[in-house]
């Protein structure tokens, strides 16, 4: 099955700083990537997503870069303010025979200082 | 219903306990998983239904954990004979299916198992 792996587990920023955070997954078959904010006792939101067929994509102050060759893929958030503290967690999903299970990596709980 | 919505929100049982968790998915959504997810960690996979078919449960920890979607909208997580290491967050997240795969999730249900 997939495996998923993040890092980093913590990631302190001062506000204004850029973050990045990076995921490697198992499946070269997978081809769906979604990144996930989940604030303190709240549901995981998603914030951003990236297929296969595409190599960068941006909303405002956040990116996603899928390199499919290496497998792996980043988030990118700019300009941080104290809001964007949270855990965010990145998936992979394999679509195979109308099936899928998304694979989740184990979080990366940001800080971002004032 | 305008999300994905879990019940009980928070539940504790003594251990020995059986519990069953709810969800309702977003109307018309044919995809449903059921994930656990530890403190500090990411979900894990435990089951997943297409309609009221259980395409997956290999993520299912042992056989005191059953779920069942039996006319492809509500789903039930039970598990008999808690035990404390089945203390977590069990989130539900359902998405529309096809070629859709985006994940929408519920607030979760903290089970604590005294």
């Amino acid at each position: 099955g997939e495996n998923v792996e993040q890092h980093p587990s913590t990631l302190s920023v001062q506000e204004g700083d850029s973050a990045v955070i990076k995921c490697t997954y198992s499946d070269s078959a997978s081809n769906y990537f979604p990144w996930y904010k989940q604030e303190l006792g709240k549901r995981p939101q998603l914030i951003i997503d990236i297929r296969s067929n595409v190599g960068e994509k941006k909303d405002q102050r956040i990116a996603v870069t899928l390199n499919k060759t290496a497998k792996h893929f980043s988030l990118h958030i700019t300009e941080t303010q104290p809001e964007d503290s949270a855990v965010y967690f990145c998936a992979a999903i394999h679509a195979s025979g109308g099936s899928y299970i998304p694979t989740f990596g184990r979080g990366t709980s940001l800080i971002v200082h004032p | 219903g305008a999300g994905v919505s879990q019940s009980p929100r928070y539940k504790v049982a003594k251990r020995g306990q059986d519990v069953a968790l709810r969800c309702d998915p977003i109307s018309g959504h044919v995809s449903l998983f059921w994930y656990q997810q530890a403190l500090g960690q990411g979900p894990e996979f435990l089951t997943y239904f297409q309609n009221e078919a259980q395409l997956d449960k290999s993520g299912l920890p042992s056989d005191r954990f059953f779920a069942e979607r039996p006319e492809g909208s509500v789903s039930t997580l039970k598990i008999q004979r808690t035990q404390q290491e089945d203390s977590a967050v069990y989130l539900c997240a359902s998405s529309l299916g096809g070629a859709e795969k985006k994940l929408f999730f519920g607030s979760g249900t903290q089970l604590s198992v005294l």
